[in-house]
């Protein structure tokens, strides 16, 4: 258990429809990423958030929008839904302070649009 | 643009095999590599590289970064059905602390 808590395990809903999917990372991490994975593209970076901050941006579209709450939980929003968007979706956070990023990643959301 | 590839994309090896798993990358300003291990779900943490030729190593699995070739690599001894999964290599580079990660290697042992 990598401590990052991702809920729900499991999302079932139609094209055009809007999803929030929770992370809340490991006790005192700061930083929290997000990412996507399909079985064509691979883990992809959406973006990263840190200590309430947006940080940086990947690959995210204008219809996926986060953010990072003061109790360090975090929170990826999925508007307007369409078939390309099931995919795996993953959180990770990493040790604040460190010189070093290691990212420890949840168990992931599977997102199904129908 | 930043890319990892690793190779190669699948392997099926018998137990007691030995295998070595190869990623290269090309990254702005790179930082660290590091190693997964995704059999469900998420991805579990195995190694961070950031020096050239100093070899990590837990238990049966180690690895070496080349930073002069740009690749690592992932060796794993007397393998295991338990090490069936797909490994994935990450490089940290200029996009502020954003993991790019190559498509994986699925290795499958079989008894």
């Amino acid at each position: 258990d990598s401590g990052v808590t991702q809920t729900p395990k499991h999302l079932i809903t139609a094209t055009g429809q809007r999803v929030t999917l929770r992370c809340s990372p490991r006790s005192g991490d700061l930083s929290v990423y997000w990412y996507q994975q399909s079985l064509d593209q691979g883990l992809q970076f959406l973006i990263h958030y840190y200590n309430g901050e947006e940080r940086a941006k990947g690959n995210i579209l204008e219809r996926f929008s986060a953010q990072q709450f003061p109790d360090l939980h975090s929170e990826l929003n999925l508007s307007s839904l369409e078939l390309g968007d099931s995919a795996l979706y993953f959180c990770a956070s990493s040790p604040t302070g460190s010189p070093v990023n290691i990212q420890y990643f949840g168990a992931g959301t599977r997102l199904s649009v129908l | 643009e930043d890319k990892v590839v690793q190779s190669p994309l699948s392997l099926v090896v018998h137990e007691g095999d030995t295998v070595t798993l190869n990623c290269s990358y090309e990254v702005t300003n790179f930082r660290s590599l590091l190693w997964y291990k995704q059999e469900k779900k998420a991805p579990t943490f195995l190694f961070m590289l950031t020096s050239s030729g100093i070899e990590k190593k837990s238990g049966r699995l180690s690895s070496i970064l080349d930073k002069k070739e740009l690749f690592s690599i992932l060796n794993i001894t007397a393998t295991q059905t338990g090490d069936s999964a797909v490994y994935l290599c990450a490089v940290e580079g200029n996009s502020g602390y954003a993991l790019n990660f190559g498509k994986g290697t699925s290795l499958l042992v079989t008894p």
